[in-house]
């Protein structure tokens, strides 16, 4: 079974300042991880995933996250955010040998201006 | 290329009635989701359909919830008698498959309110 721990539920930041939203995982196999954001009233829409490779992955609106195997995490990062990027942010994993999806809690990350 | 829908968008009843939600996925995806996401919490997957087969439904609790995926396309979730704790957001998601099936694509949610 797996587990994912988002560890701040809300993050406040101002706009054009950096942000990192932390996700840690357990799993006894191997796993994809995965960052979903949603905007209000919204489904998730993917920001970006892990399966191989570089453990840095750039994903979609200057958003990137790095995968470190040590220490079970996948943190999410942005070095400037903007008031539009305010939504509540998804960690997500799936064992390797198969696709389905364990989400954290979410966090909440609020441009301020 | 038309996104994951889902219908209605928003449903209240009272508790003991039932309720149905339909999802029509992404032409071409096999597999289909359906999540239930409870207010301030990250979704659950409630069942996993590859094509019109059940691949995983442990979380579905099968005594009140049930699901179907006829002819491997559109599916309907039904709630039959629904309970207080069942109000959430349910949301629908289908993956295509070969390489690109680890990535999830999901429709805008159905809101069931249960008063």
């Amino acid at each position: 079974a797996q587990s994912v721990t988002q560890l701040d539920s809300q993050v406040p930041v101002f706009e054009e300042a950096p942000v990192e939203l932390r996700c840690n995982y357990s799993s006894s196999v191997s796993v994809y991880l995965f960052w979903y954001v949603q905007y209000p009233n919204q489904g998730l829409q993917l920001l970006l995933k892990y399966l191989s490779g570089s453990t840095l992955v750039k994903g979609i609106n200057g958003f990137e996250a790095e995968f470190n195997k040590s220490q079970t995490s996948f943190h999410l990062r942005k070095p400037s955010v903007h008031i539009s990027d305010t939504a509540e942010y998804f960690c997500a994993v799936t064992p390797r040998a198969g696709n389905m999806l364990t989400f954290g809690g979410g966090t909440r990350l609020m441009v301020k201006p | 290329e038309a996104g994951v829908a889902q219908s209605p968008r928003y449903k209240i009843i009272e508790k003991r009635q039932s309720v149905a939600f339909w999802c029509n996925p992404i032409s071409g995806h096999a597999t289909l989701y359906w999540y239930q996401q409870i207010l301030g919490q990250g979704p659950k997957l409630l069942i996993q359909f590859q094509n019109n087969g059940v691949v995983d439904d442990s979380q579905l609790p099968k005594d009140r919830f049930s699901a179907e995926r006829l002819k491997g396309v559109d599916s309907t979730l039904k709630i039959q008698p629904a309970k207080l704790e069942d109000s959430a957001v349910y949301l629908c998601a289908s993956s295509p498959p070969g390489h690109g099936r680890y990535e999830q694509y999901f429709g805008p949610g159905t809101r069931l309110t249960v008063t």
